[in-house]
């Protein structure tokens, strides 16, 4: 059965420092894989996809099949980072989100 | 805006009884997702329907229901409600059923059981 791992339920860092929310998956066929963000429990926004290789408001993620991980970093964190964010796995049969519990981070003044 | 509207926002109601939410998805979206946010359980996938028919199962009770109407709304209904229900309840749509199209989350539904 697929599974997400975010192993850090929060994580506080100060403004202008390097941040990396941890991801990993557990799932046998070929995965896609998302982060959303969700502010102040609102809804939540796709972040980015492993399949554009985009990079938004300054976040990347790059997908280690050999380390069944989806990182997702940022060289300098800004206070309107402060969020939780999801990691998610998209089934091959392109159903349904496997979200992980979500890692609330802060960024400090 | 992503574009899906759900109504309520918020709704307060009591053990035992029951309610519907409803899901209007992104213009030209056939897909219609919903999850379950709370604190204990995180997002859990319920069901997903893709042009008025039932595409995908999750961990939805069988007190819960779920549809997607001809002009493409869904309404999830909860029945004999229970205290662990209260959650944050999202829709989303996308264009089509495959994992190659985003999903757009709605605001949510509130779901408060007493």
């Amino acid at each position: 059965a697929q599974r997400v791992t975010q192993p850090e339920k929060l994580l506080s860092v100060f403004k202008g420092a390097p941040v990396e929310l941890k991801c990993n998956y557990s799932y046998s066929g070929s995965p896609e894989l998302f982060w959303y963000v969700q502010y102040s429990r609102q809804r939540l926004q796709l972040l980015l996809r492993h399949i554009s290789r985009e990079s938004i408001k300054g976040f990347t993620a790059d997908l280690n099949k050999g380390e069944t991980s989806f990182h997702l970093k940022k060289p300098f964190a800004q206070e309107e980072d402060s969020a939780m964010y999801y990691c998610a796995l998209g089934e091959t049969s392109g159903s349904r989100l496997t979200f992980g519990e979500g890692t609330q981070l802060t960024v400090n003044p | 805006d992503s574009g899906v509207t759900q109504t309520p926002k918020h709704l307060i109601t009591a053990t035992g009884q029951r309610v519907t939410l409803r899901c209007s998805p992104r213009s030209g979206d056939l897909s219609v997702y919903w999850y379950q946010q709370s604190l204990d359980q995180g997002l859990q996938f319920l069901i997903q329907y893709y042009n008025g028919e039932e595409r995908a199962k999750g961990n939805i009770l069988e007190r819960f229901s779920a549809q997607q109407f001809p002009d493409l709304h869904s309404e999830l209904n909860l029945s004999s409600l229970e205290l662990g229900d209260s959650a944050l309840y999202f829709c989303a749509s996308s264009r089509l059923g495959g994992r190659n199209y985003e999903q757009y989350f709605g605001p949510g539904t509130r779901l408060t059981v007493t």
